[in-house]
């Protein structure tokens, strides 16, 4: 079935130090890919989104690029910050749901020190 | 406007109780869905609405689990004779069209 495997954390960088979480994907045809942040006591935030192959989703300096040849949609930012301190989700939207329901990786947990 | 809100926040249960758990949608989206969070692992789907119509409830784990959304607005997930597996954040997401899911705050389900 369809899935979502993103590396495990946690993940701990200095500040202004370069970031990639991967992300690999399982699914047939074309789904919609995600990046989810969840700070610290909040809910759930969409951080980027990418809906075709070679697509790039960008937010707030976070990048990623849907790669079809290597199912891949990592997540990457040049120069991460104290208040990047997060966990971070990795999520598709299959054909086989009708791009409705949302399926996502573990979580990645980063850890930025000054 | 307001976000998606849901309560209570945190619910403690003795197994064998039932539980209900509320999401109001932000307002005028059509669609809504429910997922099961447990601890350090991503959100899993439970189940979608469109309008009333509940379209997909192929991620119910049981059927214990049982929700409803009558009037296309407020949604109530049910657990009945609940176990201790059943401890999770249960979350709620609504949407408008195709555009993203706007996620609430969870609910956090303890059950002793």
């Amino acid at each position: 079935g369809d899935s979502v495997t993103q590396m495990e954390g946690p993940v701990t960088l200095s500040e202004e130090a370069f970031l990639t979480i991967n992300c690999t994907y399982t699914a047939t045809g074309y789904p919609s890919l995600f990046w989810y942040v969840q700070y610290p006591g909040e809910g759930l935030q969409l951080l980027l989104k990418a809906t075709k192959a070679d697509d790039k989703g960008s937010n707030k300096g976070f990048e990623a690029t849907y790669r079809k040849e290597t199912t891949s949609f990592h997540l990457e930012k040049g120069s991460v910050q104290v208040s990047d301190s997060a966990v971070y989700f990795c999520a598709l939207s299959p054909l086989s749901g009708g791009y409705n329901k949302l399926i996502f990786g573990a979580g990645t947990r980063l850890a930025v020190h000054p | 406007g307001a976000g998606v809100s849901q309560s209570p926040r945190y619910k403690v249960a003795k197994r064998g109780q039932d539980v209900a758990l509320r999401c109001d949608p932000i307002s005028g989206h059509v669609s809504l869905f429910w997922y099961q969070q447990a601890l350090g692992q991503g959100p899993e789907f439970l189940t979608y609405f469109q309008n009333e119509a509940q379209l997909d409830k192929s991620g119910l784990p049981s059927d214990r689990f049982f929700a409803e959304r009558p009037e296309g607005s407020v949604s109530t997930l049910k657990i009945q004779r609940t176990q201790q597996e059943d401890s999770a954040v249960y979350l709620c997401a609504s949407r408008q069209g195709v555009n993203e899911q706007f996620f609430g705050p969870g609910t956090r389900l303890t059950v002793l």
